[in-house]
């Protein structure tokens, strides 16, 4: 078992539709949950990132921890076509040293 | 700003090969990580250095080896190179020596024939 799953795209939604993207952890001491977002041919790029549990919001981006049921979601409102791209979440204990989910592929449909 | 220069783009090597990868972070940032992404593994860490002294290690094998200079640039480098090499290598750089890789580069995309 990965200690990081993500759910399996891809994923196909409507322009402005809220887009949840959810992955869960096994390593209880993780402690950095992040998401990024990697368009073809590019690297990823961080979209936000949480210390410990907790919501963080930014923009249309909404990031969610829950770590009694180690869950990690990544809410999308308003989607935009623009929004296309493959969405990795990743946990890490320390600096330096993610561990990353397979990516969900999120296509927006204008 | 410049961000994470990785050189080269794009590399063909036969097996048996070495090959030597290279990554400039953003100017200030000391920390530097490495990955490799496949289709079927997805984003591996592979080491992490800062301040020219590794941090972090992967589970990968002794073939994969890296190093940081002074300036914060990093190398990587794969002896006796398998088809399984094959793969897209990433770096990220960090400013803090704490929280995640906020920085990647555009990748090296390594082919192995």
């Amino acid at each position: 078992q990965k200690e990081v799953e993500q759910d399996p795209g891809p994923l196909s939604v409507p322009e402005g539709a809220i887009v949840s993207l959810n992955c869960t952890y096994s390593n209880s001491a993780f402690q950095y949950f992040m998401w990024y977002r990697q368009y073809s041919r590019k690297g990823p790029e961080l979209l936000m990132y949480t210390y410990s549990s907790g919501n963080k919001e930014d923009g249309r981006f909404t990031a969610q921890v829950d770590k009694s049921s180690k869950y990690i979601s990544l809410f999308i409102r308003d989607s935009q076509p623009s929004d296309s791209a493959t969405y990795l979440c990743a946990s890490a204990l320390n600096a330096g040293k993610s561990t990353f989910g397979d990516g969900t592929t999120l296509t927006v449909k204008p | 700003k410049a961000g994470v220069t990785q050189t080269p783009r794009y590399l063909i090597k036969t097996r048996g090969q070495q090959v030597t990868l290279s990554c400039s972070p953003i100017s200030g940032h000391r920390s530097v990580s490495w990955y490799q992404q496949t289709p079927g593994q997805g984003l591996q860490f592979l080491f992490e250095y800062f301040s020219e002294t590794q941090r972090n290690k992967g589970n990968f094998p002794g073939r994969f080896s890296g190093r940081q200079f002074s300036n914060s640039r990093s190398e990587m480098n794969v002896s006796t190179l398998e088809l399984g090499d094959s793969a897209l290598y990433l770096c990220a750089s960090s400013l803090a020596p704490e929280g995640p890789e906020a920085f990647f580069g555009q990748g090296t995309r390594l082919t192995v024939v």
